[in-house]
């Protein structure tokens, strides 16, 4: 069976702070993939990323980085110089095939602040 | 371009009785999903179905029907709705597996169900 573990449940940081969420997986899969998606206070679900379980390379996308360790099935998202707009829900997903059904972690709830 | 569409957005029903969230996705994605969203539950998987005519059951399916005659829609059938049933509904499709299928998930919008 597949699992995502979120143990952040609520995050609260002032603005312009880094922040880092964690995400550890379960599954028995030898090729998967990861995603995190983001829940913005709107209701909408945007995709940020996937990493296949064969690319461990990090990934860095303007503000946003991706820790991707198969060593400790962990899966993290670090935002640097967070903004208030980052304030969401954010989710981290697990699938034995890309988006196939989807095992999503219960979320973390981010709190930028002025 | 619409994208993942749901109908409706709210609804608020009776203990027993019956009604139909609509999706409907204009993509030609083959495979498409409905999940459900609780307070500190993440989304959960309730049905998917890979192409029209194949559905399969998800993480809760009880309390749900579904099915697929076209790839464009998939509705969810609450046959008897419950009090335990009052959730944030999402659908969500992507392409089929191949080339080019980054996995990425399209959602609608979200239906807002309450049941009393």
């Amino acid at each position: 069976a597949q699992k995502v573990t979120q143990a952040q449940t609520e995050i609260s940081v002032v603005e312009k702070e880094d922040v880092t969420l964690d995400c550890v997986y379960e599954t028995r899969d030898t090729t998967y993939y990861l995603f995190w998606y983001k829940q913005p206070p709107s209701g909408e679900l945007v995709f940020l990323i996937r990493r296949n379980s064969f690319d461990e390379q990090n990934e860095i996308s303007g503000r946003y980085s991706w820790n991707f360790q198969k060593s400790t099935s962990s899966f993290n998202f670090t935002i640097t110089a967070s903004q208030v707009v980052d304030s969401a829900v954010y989710f981290c997903a697990l699938s034995g095939v890309p988006g196939y059904a989807l095992n999503f972690g219960k979320g973390t709830s981010l709190l930028v602040t002025p | 371009n619409a994208g993942v569409t749901q109908t409706p957005k709210f609804q608020v029903l009776k203990t027993g009785q019956s009604m139909t969230l609509q999706c409907a996705q204009d993509m030609n994605h083959e495979y498409m999903s409905w999940y459900r969203q609780d307070p500190g539950m993440g989304l959960r998987l309730i049905h998917y179905s890979v192409g029209a005519g194949i559905t399969d059951q998800g993480e809760v399916p009880n309390g749900y029907n579904v099915s697929r005659s076209t790839t464009e829609d998939f509705p969810l059938r609450l046959l008897s709705a419950a009090p335990s049933q009052t959730s944030v509904y999402f659908c969500a499709s992507r392409v089929s597996s191949g080339t080019g299928n980054t996995g990425e998930l399209f959602f609608g919008e979200g239906s807002r169900l309450t049941v009393l």
